[in-house]
C-alpha cells in the first residue's frame, strides 16, 4: 500500500544544534517533494520543493535532501531557534503535475532555549 | 504578497445543515484546492480543480461535496449534509502550475454539532 512516514511525532532539540527530520514514502513515484511548515491552528507554509533529479536544495539556514533510490528526503534546520518550533510536513505530488498532493503527518520540532 | 483568503474562519452547525466555505485563491493561479485536517491529525487532499472541471477527488470527496468556482474569483466547498465527522479544519489552497508552491489560506474551523 501507499505510505508516507515522517520519522517521529516529536523532536526535542536544543536551540543552535542541527534538526534532522525524515521523510519516507512507499509504492510513490513522486515527480517532486515539498516541505512546510505549519504552525498550530494555521494553514500549512511552502518552504522548499525538491525535484526528483535533485540531490539537494538550500535556502539560508534550510536544506533538504532526496534520494528517490531510498525513497527518502531529509529536511535540516542548522542553528536551531526557538521561533523554529512548529510541525513540519512533507508533501508529494503524485506525478500527476500538480493535481494531487499527498501530506505526510507531520513532525513536531520544540527547540528549546 | 498576494495570499489565499478563506471565509468564514469559524462556522458551527447542526449536523444535517449545508454549509458552504468560501475561498478567494491568488488570481493568476490557475490549480485550486480543497484539503481537510481533523484536529490532531494530518492533512488530507479532498479534491483539485482546474479549468473549472474537478481533476482529482479523493475518496473523502464523496456525494456530499461539491466544489464550484462561480464567479471568476471564489472558489466554494458545499458540504450537503453535515455529519459530526466533517468536523474539522478546511484549508482552500492555490498553486500556479506544474512544479512551483501551494499557497494555503488560513483556513475554516467548522464545528457539526
Amino acid at each position: 500500500s501507499q505510505k508516507i512516514e515522517q520519522n517521529s511525532e516529536a523532536l526535542n532539540i536544543q536551540e543552535g544544534k542541527t534538526a534532522t527530520l525524515t521523510c519516507n514514502y512507499t509504492n510513490y513515484s513522486p515527480a517532486y517533494l515539498q516541505w512546510y511548515r505549519q504552525d498550530p491552528g494555521r494553514g500549512p507554509v511552502f518552504l522548499l520543493l525538491i525535484r526528483e533529479n535533485e540531490k539537494e536544495k538550500r535556502k539560508e539556514r534550510l536544506k533538504v535532501t532526496f534520494d528517490t533510490t531510498l525513497k527518502q528526503s531529509l529536511f535540516h534546520i542548522t542553528a536551531s531557534q526557538p521561533a523554529d518550533s512548529a510541525t513540519y510536513l512533507c508533501a508529494l505530488d503524485l506525478g500527476n503535475y500538480g493535481q494531487n498532493f499527498v501530506f505526510g503527518p507531520g513532525t513536531r520540532l520544540s527547540v528549546l532555549p | 504578497e498576494p495570499e489565499v483568503t478563506q471565509t468564514p474562519s469559524h462556522q458551527v452547525t447542526q449536523m444535517g445543515q449545508e454549509v458552504i466555505l468560501r475561498c478567494v485563491p491568488i488570481s493568476n493561479h490557475l490549480y485550486f484546492y480543497w484539503y481537510r485536517q481533523i484536529l490532531g491529525q494530518k492533512v488530507e487532499f479532498l479534491v483539485s480543480f482546474y479549468n473549472n472541471e474537478i481533476s482529482e477527488k479523493s475518496e473523502i470527496f464523496d456525494d456530499q461535496f461539491s466544489v464550484e468556482r462561480p464567479d471568476g474569483s471564489n472558489f466554494t466547498l458545499k458540504i450537503r449534509s453535515t455529519k459530526l465527522e466533517d468536523s474539522a479544519m478546511y484549508f482552500c489552497a492555490s498553486f500556479r502550475g506544474a512544479q512551483e508552491t501551494q499557497y494555503f489560506g488560513p483556513g475554516t474551523r467548522l464545528l457539526v454539532l
